[in-house]
């Protein structure tokens, strides 16, 4: 059974730019959280889609942005790069139940 | 006070000792708990999950809930080299019971000394 897949895993952007990441679950998991690690902060939970809808929302401000399709993938944008968004970003797919599979991650460098 | 708060550590232990990390959480009403164990350079990776009171085994991994108190436990037997990571607590609060948004500690670093 396959896992959950980031692409891309590596990503060098300069401030002000905006940038997507992608995320495919499980097959079956209709739920996609996003999360952001940084050294300071840890695990910190972004938004979760289940069904195509947002249905949890963390505290990050509007610049993160997220989506999910009918087919379950999911995608997360950061408009206006700050240096301050410079992390690792997990996605983690569940069926909706709680426990939460992660993805390898995307670890996004800001210059 | 943080929602879930974890001893950053590190625990350093000699293999084959047990290894003993705890987690304590602020919101009474949460029901599911998972402990994730996460190496560096890697993603977390889920080991354990428990939804009631007691203990719950798997192999050599004990999680401990004790809602009363607020805490959650998970016991490491037999340590060895190959457990020394970063292990992290999450909780689904109550006000998002089974869905997919946890809340994470700031996770135990586990040093397993040969």
């Amino acid at each position: 059974k396959a896992g959950v897949t980031q692409t891309p895993r590596y990503l060098i952007k300069t401030r002000g730019q905006q940038v997507t990441l992608s995320c495919s679950p499980i097959s079956g998991h209709r739920s996609v959280s996003w999360y952001q690690q940084t050294p300071g902060q840890g695990l910190q939970f972004l938004f979760e889609y289940f069904s195509e809808t947002q249905r949890n929302k963390g505290n990050f401000p509007g610049r993160f942005s997220g989506r999910q399709f009918s087919n379950s993938r999911s995608e997360m944008n950061v408009s206006t790069l700050e240096l301050g968004d410079s992390a690792l970003y997990l996605c983690a797919s569940s069926r909706g139940t709680g426990e939460a599979f992660f993805g390898q991650g995307t670890r996004l460098t800001v210059v | 006070q943080k929602e879930v708060e974890q001893n950053s550590g590190p625990l350093s232990v000699p293999e084959g000792a047990i290894a003993s990390l705890n987690c304590t959480y602020s919101d009474r009403g949460s029901q599911s708990f998972f402990w994730y164990r996460q190496y560096s350079g890697k993603s977390p990776e889920l080991i354990m999950s428990i939804y009631s009171n007691g203990d719950k085994e798997d192999g050599r991994f004990t999680a401990q809930l004790n809602k009363a108190s607020q805490y959650v436990s998970l016991l490491i037997r037999d340590s060895q080299p190959s457990d020394s990571a970063t292990y992290l607590c999450a909780v689904n609060l109550a006000g998002s019971s089974n869905t997919g948004k946890l809340i994470f500690g700031q996770g135990t670093t586990l040093q397993v000394k040969p």
